[in-house]
C-alpha cells in the first residue's frame, strides 16, 4: 500500500490545455518533493515544497502544499509536449530526518501536440 | 559536473542466478542511496548509505539483497539469488548531505529481467 496516492494514474491531454495531478496522504510529511521521470532515465528533481500552504511557481508549473501538510498538487498551464513523462510525488515524513522518501505511485502524462 | 553513474544499464538473468550493479555518485556527496521501481510503482528505498556507513536498510530483502560502499564512493548492490520478483530498475541517488530537504540526483538505472 501506498503512503502517498496519486491520481489520476494517467493522463492524456492536447497541447495548451491545462492538468492538475494530486498527491494525497492520510499522513503529515515533513517536505514534500515533485519529480518527473522520463523513460531510460531516473527522476529529476522539479520542486521541494515544506511548509503548510506553500505555493510554488516554477514558469508553467504550479506547486501547492496543503495546509495540514498531507496533500500537495501540481498544476501545468499550457502543456506543451516537453511535458509528457511520469510525475512522481515523495515525501518524508517526521522525525526522520535522513531523508527518507516515500513515493507515490506516479501519474503518467502525456500531450499530443 | 558528471551526474550519477550507473552500470550495467541493462541485465537479464535467470532465476536463481546472481547479479551485481554498480554505482558511482556525484563526486563529494555523503549520501548514497539504493532504489528499486517495479513497473507501474514509484521508486522504494532500499539502502541508504551516509559515507561509507548505513542509514536506513529496513526495506532491503537480506536474505539476499546485499549492498557496499567501500572507501564511501562507489556503491554496489548484489542480489544472490535473484528471484521472478526481482524484475525492476534499480536506480542509484546521491545527495551532497542527505537532509529532509536535501536534492537526491539519481542515475538512468539498471533495468533488470529475471526469467
Amino acid at each position: 500500500t501506498q503512503l502517498l496516492e496519486q491520481s489520476p494514474q494517467f493522463l492524456s491531454i492536447q497541447e495548451g490545455e491545462n492538468l492538475t495531478v494530486y498527491c494525497n496522504s492520510s499522513s503529515v510529511f515533513s517536505s514534500l518533493q515533485w519529480y518527473r521521470q522520463e523513460p531510460g532515465e531516473g527522476p529529476v528533481l522539479l520542486v521541494t515544497v515544506v511548509t503548510g500552504g506553500e505555493v510554488k511557481k516554477l514558469k508553467r508549473l504550479t506547486f501547492q502544499f496543503g495546509d495540514a501538510r498531507k496533500d500537495s498538487s501540481l498544476h501545468i498551464t499550457a502543456a506543451q509536449p516537453g511535458d509528457t513523462g511520469l510525475y512522481l510525488c515523495a515525501g518524508t515524513r517526521p522525525p526522520d530526518s535522513w531523508g527518507k522518501l516515500q513515493f507515490g505511485a506516479g501519474t503518467q502524462v502525456v500531450v499530443t501536440p | 559536473e558528471a551526474g550519477v553513474a550507473q552500470s550495467p544499464r541493462y541485465k537479464i538473468i535467470e532465476k536463481r542466478q546472481s547479479v551485481a550493479f554498480w554505482c558511482n555518485p556525484i563526486s563529494g556527496h555523503a549520501t548514497l542511496y539504493w532504489y528499486q521501481q517495479i513497473l507501474g510503482q514509484g521508486p522504494k528505498l532500499l539502502i541508504q548509505f551516509q559515507n561509507n556507513g548505513v542509514v536506513d536498510d529496513s526495506q532491503l530483502p537480506k536474505d539476499r539483497f546485499s549492498a557496499e560502499r567501500l572507501k564511501g564512493v562507489d556503491s554496489t548492490l548484489k542480489i544472490q539469488p535473484a528471484k521472478l520478483e526481482d524484475s525492476a530498475v534499480y536506480l542509484c541517488a546521491s545527495s551532497r548531505s542527505g537532509t529532509s530537504t536535501d536534492t537526491q540526483y539519481f542515475g538512468p538505472g539498471t533495468r533488470l529481467t529475471v526469467l
